[in-house]
Formats: C-alpha cells, sequence, structure tokens
C-alpha cells in the first residue's frame, strides 16, 4: 500500500533562518506531489505541486521554494524565512488522474 | 478562477444525531471533482467522500453521504448517527482537471463537535 512521510512533525526557526521539510511517497512510481500551507483557523492553500522530476509549479508569489530531486521525494525550501511563514505545512500525493489527494501528518512551523 | 465556500463556521451535533454541513462553489467548468475531508484535532487530513460532476447519483460512504445538486453548484455533506469521533473540522474541496495537475481548491471549514 501507499504510506506518505513528511517530517520533521515540529520545527520552531528564527526569523531569517534557513528552512527544508521533506515529504516522501512509498508504493507507487511517479505520483503527483502538492505542498499546502494552512494557516490557524483557515483552509489549506495550495503552495506547489509537481507531476514529474524537476517539474514544479508555483500558485502563490512567495518566499517559498520547492523542488523535486526524486520521484517519490518532494521539498519545500526557504533561504531566510519571515514570520509570515508560520503555518501548518501538509505534503500531499495522487495518481497522476483525477483522484484524491493523500495528505501527510504534516509540519506545524513556528517562526519566532 | 474556483471558489468554495463553507457558510458554517461551527456546527454541534448530539451524538446519534443527523447533521448536513453545506458547500457551495462557484465555477464556469463542467468536468470536475468535490470532496470532503475531514480534519480531527491531529490535523492529519483525511478522505471522506468523493463526487463526480458527471454522475447525478449521490455519493455514499457508510455514514455519509452528499447532496450534489450541480446546477445550485451545491454539495453538502450528511452525518447520519454521528459519533464522538466525527469531531473535526471538515473541508469542501474542488478538483478540476487540468494540463498541469489536479489541485484541490478548499473551503475554510466547518467546525464540527459532536456531544454526549
Amino acid at each position: 500500500s501507499q504510506t506518505i512521510h513528511q517530517w520533521p512533525a515540529t520545527l520552531v526557526q528564527p526569523v531569517g533562518s534557513p528552512l527544508s521539510l521533506e515529504c516522501t511517497v512509498e508504493g507507487t512510481s511517479n505520483p503527483n506531489l502538492y505542498w499546502y500551507r494552512q494557516a490557524a483557523g483557515r483552509g489549506l492553500q495550495l503552495l506547489f505541486y509537481s507531476v514529474g522530476i524537476g517539474q514544479i509549479s508555483s500558485e502563490v508569489p512567495q518566499n517559498l521554494s520547492a523542488s523535486r530531486p526524486q520521484d517519490r521525494q518532494f521539498i519545500l525550501s526557504s533561504k531566510k524565512l519571515l514570520l509570515s511563514d508560520s503555518g501548518f505545512y501538509l505534503c500531499a500525493w495522487s495518481v497522476p488522474s483525477n483522484q484524491p489527494q493523500h495528505f501527510g501528518d504534516g509540519t506545524r512551523l513556528s517562526i519566532l | 478562477a474556483q471558489t468554495v465556500t463553507q457558510s458554517q463556521p461551527e456546527m454541534s451535533v448530539q451524538e446519534a444525531e443527523t447533521v448536513t454541513l453545506s458547500c457551495t462553489y462557484d465555477t464556469s467548468e463542467n468536468n470536475y471533482y468535490l470532496f470532503w475531508y475531514k480534519q480531527p484535532p491531529s490535523r492529519q487530513m483525511i478522505l471522506v467522500i468523493r463526487q463526480e460532476a458527471y454522475k447525478q447519483q449521490n455519493a455514499t460512504e457508510n455514514r455519509f453521504s452528499v447532496n450534489f445538486q450541480k446546477a445550485a453548484k451545491s454539495f453538502s455533506l450528511k452525518i447520519s448517527d454521528s459519533q464522538l469521533g466525527d469531531t473535526a473540522m471538515y473541508f469542501c474541496a474542488f478538483m478540476k482537471h487540468s494540463n498541469s495537475g489536479y489541485a484541490l481548491n478548499f473551503g475554510k471549514g466547518t467546525s464540527l463537535l459532536v456531544t454526549p
């Protein structure tokens, strides 16, 4: 069966520090991969999605970037974190079709 | 752009009762998909139910069912025989076909509390 792993679960970082959140999927090949952010008390906002290695699409202009160095690995990064980057970050995967997305357990990011 | 509106920020229901969560959406697309996701306090996003827009029959999954009204662009979720474990945030989501992928647009969510 397919599983999705996301880490770390919780992260506290100072303003201006770099960021790297990792997401990996097991049990499937060539998945679509997604990064979402959930601000406190709000719904999910799509940040990035990828349909293949090295293919990244950004939905909103922001301080973050994403990379897909391997088929089942999706990384969310920042060179310098802002206070506004705080939130709950969720990685998701789906097969390359109209099938539902399946989410990881999320990373709670706090910026001090 | 597609927008998803959940007009009920909070709802409560007694155990074993039935509750309906509302969702409306705005789109010019004809082919699309609708979902309800559940997010319990653990913050996991769990798929509850899915509806294809081309299907007239309403989707059902055990105690969960939807009332899909395509012309009205309405997609409500009915939870029957509510259980304490149903306490969670519920998000309605819209997905359209795209050559670049299948991104979900989420509503802001409805917080459901099931009381004993």
